[in-house]
């Protein structure tokens, strides 16, 4: 079946470790994505990827790194510089654009800090 | 800036009874808008979106929604609901030239019997 994984389901950090968020797709998607979910604020998109090797921050980049080393994978790294990172991370692909193509949804990692 | 309104924080609807979700977008390009469902826990899945032409879009589980562009919104409607549309409801919005979805803050939809 095709999809969109993403491990772990809960993450814990520690104060001033870097954690890195998996992110695997076998739709053969071009675009990827990264989007944090706070309660009562919906979906801010963090990093995207249009192609592989390449990468453009969102609205909330700060704190945060990717990487697109394959077209599969999407890791998110959540950064000591991330001061307040407790949220649910959300990441997403599409074949094209986010604006003709349909985004597709992983299920989820739950980052809580220690 | 794009930016996406939906004034409803949380619904409570009764089984069976028909159901409207508000969504307002404030830009003056036309819009690309989008409704997505996502159950606790998960991630979200599409369930309709407008590009252009017929104002009135389905999509699926039985969901409809249309595009007001002298209102600036477009609602999600559903004449029946069942206890499985128990969910959070998001409403998102591009822009041509722009790759990037803006999201609303969402709608939480509890179905009582």
């Amino acid at each position: 079946d095709g999809g969109i994984t993403q491990s772990p389901k809960y993450l814990f950090r520690k104060e001033g470790q870097n954690v890195t968020l998996s992110c695997e797709q076998n739709l053969n998607h071009d675009a990827m994505y990264w989007y944090r979910q706070d309660p009562g604020q919906g979906l801010r998109l963090i990093y995207y990827s249009q192609i592989v090797n390449d990468f453009q921050k969102g609205d909330i980049a700060e704190g945060y790194s990717v990487s697109r080393e394959k077209k599969e994978s999407f890791p998110l790294t959540v950064t000591s510089a991330q001061k307040n990172p407790t949220a649910f991370y959300l990441c997403a692909s599409s074949i094209g654009g986010a604006l003709t193509e349909t985004q597709y949804f992983g299920p989820g990692t739950r980052l809580l800090v220690l | 800036a794009q930016s996406v309104t939906q004034p409803d924080i949380h619904i409570t609807v009764s089984e069976g009874a028909s159901l409207e979700l508000r969504c307002n977008y404030s830009y003056g390009a036309t819009p690309y808008l989008f409704w997505y469902v996502q159950s606790p826990g998960q991630g979200l899945q599409l369930l309709l979106k407008y590009f252009s032409g017929d104002t009135l879009v389905q999509g699926i589980k039985g969901f409809e929604a249309e595009f007001k562009r002298s209102q600036s919104s477009f609602n999600l409607r559903k004449p029946s609901v069942h206890w499985s549309d128990a969910a959070e409801y998001f409403c998102a919005v591009g822009y041509f030239g722009n790759e990037k979805l803006t999201f609303g803050t969402g709608t939480r939809l509890t179905i009582i019997p």
